[in-house]
């Protein structure tokens, strides 16, 4: 089944201590994309990629740090999260053409305390 | 950045009635993409629409796209209690390249 897989579904975390969430895609895209949701303020992009060792800043990259090492992965580090990243996080992929949808994972709700 | 502006913010209907949402952006388009998202869960495509499109439709959804105006609405005809939702609509600038931005959404909400 084509799917975007994010783990973990539930994340709580303390001030400055290192997290990474992944993100995986079976689809073969070449772009991925991470976004996070908050109240009021709807999906902001944080970090895409357009390929392989290929990325770049989105809306509201600061206190993020993304790598794409391999086509299928993609994941969000959170070097020193703090309070303000608590949100519901989404990556997404899909084919590089620029009119193809969006394949979203089912979201990681990270809580910082 | 371009984002589309949904509105209503919320919306909520019976079931069996239509549900009438829209979209406003800023810019140039090359096409205009409506997303659905259950609470808390990932969007998931609806339907794309290109801007020498007019009207495109997918079941019991139908989309319009009006570019001088630069808008366009979602209509989902004979609402079900499983609508229940909340509709993005996504502008992709021309020149834009890859980038999809997203605005706040409707939120949907159909009664028995």
């Amino acid at each position: 089944e084509a799917q975007v897989t994010q783990n973990p579904r539930y994340l709580i975390t303390v001030t400055g201590k290192k997290l990474t969430v992944t993100c995986s895609q079976n689809m073969n895209h070449e772009y991925m994309s991470w976004y996070r949701q908050d109240p009021g303020l709807g999906l902001r992009q944080i970090y895409y990629s357009m390929n392989v060792e290929v990325t770049d800043k989105g809306d509201v990259p600061e206190g993020y740090k993304v790598s794409r090492k391999e086509k299928r992965n993609f994941p969000l580090i959170l070097e020193s999260p703090s309070p303000n990243q608590t949100s519901l996080y989404f990556c997404a992929s899909k084919q590089e053409e620029a009119n193809e949808k969006l394949f979203f994972g089912s979201g990681t709700q990270l809580s910082v305390l | 950045s371009q984002q589309g502006e949904e509105d209503p913010q919320a919306l909520s209907i019976q079931e069996g009635e239509n549900a009438t949402m829209n979209c406003s952006y800023k810019t140039s388009i090359n096409n205009l993409q409506w997303y659905r998202q259950n609470s808390g869960r990932g969007l998931v495509h609806l339907i794309l629409i290109r801007s020498n499109e007019r009207e495109k439709h997918s079941g019991r959804l139908r989309v319009t796209l009006d570019t001088s105006k630069k808008s366009s609405s979602l209509l989902i005809t004979a609402s079900r209690a499983a609508d229940t939702a909340s509709y993005f609509c996504a502008p992709r600038r021309t020149g834009g390249g890859n980038k999809l931005t997203f605005g706040t959404g409707t939120q949907l909400k159909v009664e028995l």
